[in-house]
């Protein structure tokens, strides 16, 4: 069945360094990968977005990059900030009007 | 506040009873999406709808679950016969649907404790 994996399910860096976190997924059918931040108590948000026919997309601190043949994508968080601690998800889904599939979260906790 | 809205925002119910609850989109959003989110882990698919079409229920998903969208705008997502297991928050989302690029907005969730 479809299934998204994410690793690490913990990261702690110091602020200012760069965190990455890694997905993989199942679904070849899968075109579109988004990735969303969940603070404590909320609602989860998107972050950034990917679909298939691009390798990489960047939005000022925040890049993520896809390799479709090995089912990998990731996210990187340039120079990161206290207020980028929160739970961040990736999920993978046909386009981005049907359902995705997230993975298990990833804690990320940046220590000033 | 044009987000997606849900009602109740936390429920307690005990065992056994039934219980409902109701997402509204973002306007003349066509896509409407159940998830469900337990502590630690990631939102997990429930259903969703296309108008008032539901388009897929997730295989996972117990008969005692059921959702509608009558008019094709507002949702309901009924829980019959409530187990502890159930407790979780549940998160509506909605996207403008087929050819556009916009991705998924969710709401701030139903919390559900069953007891």
């Amino acid at each position: 069945g479809e299934n998204v994996e994410q690793h690490p399910s913990t990261l702690s860096v110091q602020e200012g360094d760069s965190a990455v976190i890694k997905c993989t997924y199942s679904d070849s059918a899968s075109n579109y990968f988004p990735w969303y931040k969940q603070e404590l108590g909320k609602r989860p948000q998107l972050i950034i977005d990917i679909r298939s026919n691009v390798g990489e997309k960047k939005d000022q601190r925040i890049a993520v990059t896809l390799n479709k043949t090995a089912k990998h994508f990731s996210l990187h968080i340039t120079e990161t900030q206290p207020e980028d601690s929160a739970v961040y998800f990736c999920a993978a889904g046909e386009t981005s009007y049907d359902k995705v599939i997230f993975g298990p979260g990833t804690s990320l906790s940046v220590i000033p | 506040d044009t987000g997606v809205s849900q009602d109740p925002r936390h429920k307690i119910t005990k065992r056994g009873q039934n219980v409902t609850f109701r997402c509204d989109p973002i306007s003349e959003h066509n896509r409407l999406y159940w998830y469900r989110q337990t502590l630690g882990q990631g939102p997990e698919f429930l259903t969703y709808f296309q108008n008032e079409a539901q388009l897929e229920k997730s295989r996972l998903l117990s008969d005692r679950f059921s959702a509608e969208r009558p008019k094709g705008s507002f949702s309901t997502l009924e829980i019959q016969r409530t187990e502890q297991g159930d407790s979780a928050m549940y998160l509506c989302a909605s996207s403008p649907g087929m050819g556009g690029k916009e991705t998924q907005y969710f709401g701030p969730g139903t919390r559900l404790l069953v007891l």
